[in-house]
């Protein structure tokens, strides 16, 4: 399986910290995607980087992708209580269809 | 800004019903897909249409799912006879090219509750 795998599963963070997760998966890969989902509802996306892109940014997101490692990292700056959500890395390949992870919620304390 | 719509938002059925879920997709993308969220589990795809067809399904879609493209705007996804375990968020996404090269965008997504 493709699907990747988020890492903590869920963070707690101060507002103005910075909050990094973690996303590995298991097979070959042409892009990988990060989305957002706030409590109960759809899924935002936020950044989708290339197999053959190392560093991507979007505003206060960083994404990096080490494709020998087979692991991307998602870093949101500055954050901000409106961060509080849980965020999701989704793989695509030859096919289809996009693979997701089981997630990484992520607490902005105020 | 574009954006995928999905009708309705909760949908509350009795097990053996058949329901449809509605999508409309943003209006220059090629490419449509249909994915579920069951509560505190993880996104898994359902299927992909292209052209007018399938273009991939999962294990998930067997015989009681269909899904037609009955005008130029509308995606549906049909579920005929419903269980108590197609209880889910489901996800309705689009995009301009297949996955390999673009961003898909998701719909708001459709509460199935199957009594």
């Amino acid at each position: 399986s493709q699907q990747g795998e988020e890492d903590p599963q869920a963070l707690s963070i101060q507002e103005g910290e910075n909050a990094t997760m973690n996303c590995s998966y298991k097979t070959s890969i042409n892009n990988l995607q990060w989305y957002r989902q706030n409590s109960g509802r759809g899924l935002v996306h936020l950044i989708l980087i290339r197999s053959n892109e190392r560093e991507k940014h979007s505003g206060r997101l960083r994404v990096t992708l080490d494709t020998s490692k087979k692991s991307s990292s998602l870093l949101i700056t500055a954050s901000r209580a409106a961060d509080t959500a849980s965020y999701f890395c989704a793989t695509g390949s030859n096919d289809y269809k996009l693979s997701f992870g089981a997630g990484t919620t992520v607490t902005v304390r105020a | 800004e574009p954006e995928v719509t999905q009708t309705p938002s909760h949908q509350v059925t009795q097990m053996g019903q058949e329901v449809i879920l509605r999508c409309v997709p943003i209006s220059n993308h090629l490419y449509f897909y249909w994915y579920r969220q069951i509560l505190g589990q993880k996104v898994e795809f359902l299927v992909s249409f292209y052209n007018n067809e399938i273009s991939e399904k999962s294990e998930i879609f067997d015989d009681q799912f269909s899904v037609e493209r009955p005008d130029g705007s509308n995606f549906t996804l049909k579920i005929r006879s419903t269980k108590l375990e197609d209880s889910a968020m489901y996800f309705c996404a689009s995009s301009e090219y297949g996955t390999s090269y673009n961003e898909q965008f998701f719909g708001p997504g459709t509460r199935l509750t199957v009594l």
